[in-house]
Parts: structure tokens; sequence; C-alpha cells
């Protein structure tokens, strides 16, 4: 069964502020992407890790790969109001089978 | 470039009806295809994988069913509609050869009364 668990379900920031949120899998992940849903959209990727430890950064947005390839993270530096959405992890295990963590609903105060 | 259209977009069916949701990708061939199912407020969960034509895997026992007629066709049917079918289906595709990203649909968004 599907056992991505992300973490928090839901963050209220004002804007400016720092988010993060975490995506845990309870077996190693071939690889981890991350996607972005906007309110009353459709899932729309960002970014793939593959490596062991990888770090990649898309201007305000930091993505992290952990060593054992069962946890990531996505940090946003600075929200604004366009960050406002569900973020969304998917893990893949077997091949080319995603497995999406429950997300993450950001919510930025003007 | 590549698309995907789904549809219909939004779609109200009574209990016990039966449902075809209907996903289509141009632009590339043999792609893997996808259906998700997202409930209110929640994460998306994986219904059917297909990496070929006739070649389905289902990941939960449901009152779903779906089929590959053509390579860039993907359809999600039901013979009797549950309450508990209602939610935002979305289709998806990713490409056969590489590990690379989901493409989503715009969804197809069921309420069963």
């Amino acid at each position: 069964g599907q056992q991505v668990m992300q973490i928090p379900q839901y963050q209220h920031v004002q804007e400016g502020e720092d988010f993060t949120t975490y995506c845990n899998s309870s077996t190693t992940l071939s690889n981890i992407q991350w996607y972005k849903q906007r309110p009353g959209g459709h899932p729309v990727f960002l970014i793939q890790l593959v490596k062991s430890g990888e770090v990649k950064k898309q201007k305000r947005l930091t993505f992290q790969f952990g060593e054992a390839k069962k946890n990531s993270s996505l940090h946003i530096t600075a929200t604004q109001t366009t960050d406002v959405g569900t973020y969304f992890c998917a893990g893949l295990r077997n091949f080319n089978k995603f497995y999406f963590g429950s997300g993450t609903k950001l919510n930025v105060k003007p | 470039s590549q698309t995907i259209h789904q549809w219909p977009a939004t779609l109200v069916q009574p209990v016990g009806s039966p449902l075809s949701l209907e996903c289509t990708v141009e632009g590339t061939s043999n792609p893997n295809l996808y259906w998700y199912r997202q409930a209110a407020g929640r994460g998306l969960q994986l219904l059917f994988y297909s990496v070929g034509i006739g070649q389905i895997s289902s990941e939960v026992p449901q009152n779903l069913s779906a089929s590959r007629p053509q390579d860039r066709q993907f359809i999600l049917s039901s013979k009797k509609l549950l309450l508990s079918d209602s939610g935002f289906y979305l289709c998806a595709w990713s490409h056969r050869d590489r590990t690379g990203e989901l493409f989503f649909g715009e969804g197809s968004r069921l309420t069963v009364l």
C-alpha cells in the first residue's frame, strides 16, 4: 500500500515567513518528486531528486533528499502569496509507480 | 508538444448510475498512464496504472475499473456508483522509457448524490 507520510497537513504563515514540509517513507525510494497544486487546479511538477543526500534549489525553494532515501523536505524562504497551494511529495518505489504523500496545504497571509 | 485531455470536467451522478471518464494523450507514444483520486482536502490515491494496451494494474479494491483500448487512451468506469466514489479524478501520464515527472490532466470532479 501507499506509505508516504507528509507533515504538516496545514500551514498558515505570514507573508515573508519561511515554510517547510516534510515527507517520510517507510521504505527506500528510488527517487522522490515534488508537486504543487493550486486551489482548484491539478498537480504540477516542481522537481525530482534521485541521489542520496541530494539538495536542489529553485529560487526561494530548497529541496532535500535524505541520506537513506527515505525522507525529503521542501523549504520555501520568504513566502509570497503566489506560494499558496498544496505541496505534495511523490515517492517512486516500484518501476514507474508514484505514491503521493497526503500533502501540505500552505496559506500565506499578505 | 505533449498534451493530455480529460473529460468531462464536472459531473453529478446519482448513486447506482454508471460512470465513464476518458483521458487521451497526444504527442507521445507508449506512455505510462495513471488514474488518481483525490478526496476533498486529501492527497492523491493511485487507483490504476497501465504500461500498455490492455495492461491494467489495480492498486486498491473498489467498484471502479479501468481500460486502455488504445495506446494513448485511458478510461475509468463504474457500473454502479457509490457515495464514496465522489472526488476529484486525475489522469496522468509519464514517459515509458525514463523515470520522470507525471503530467496531469485538468481533472474530473465527480459528485455522487
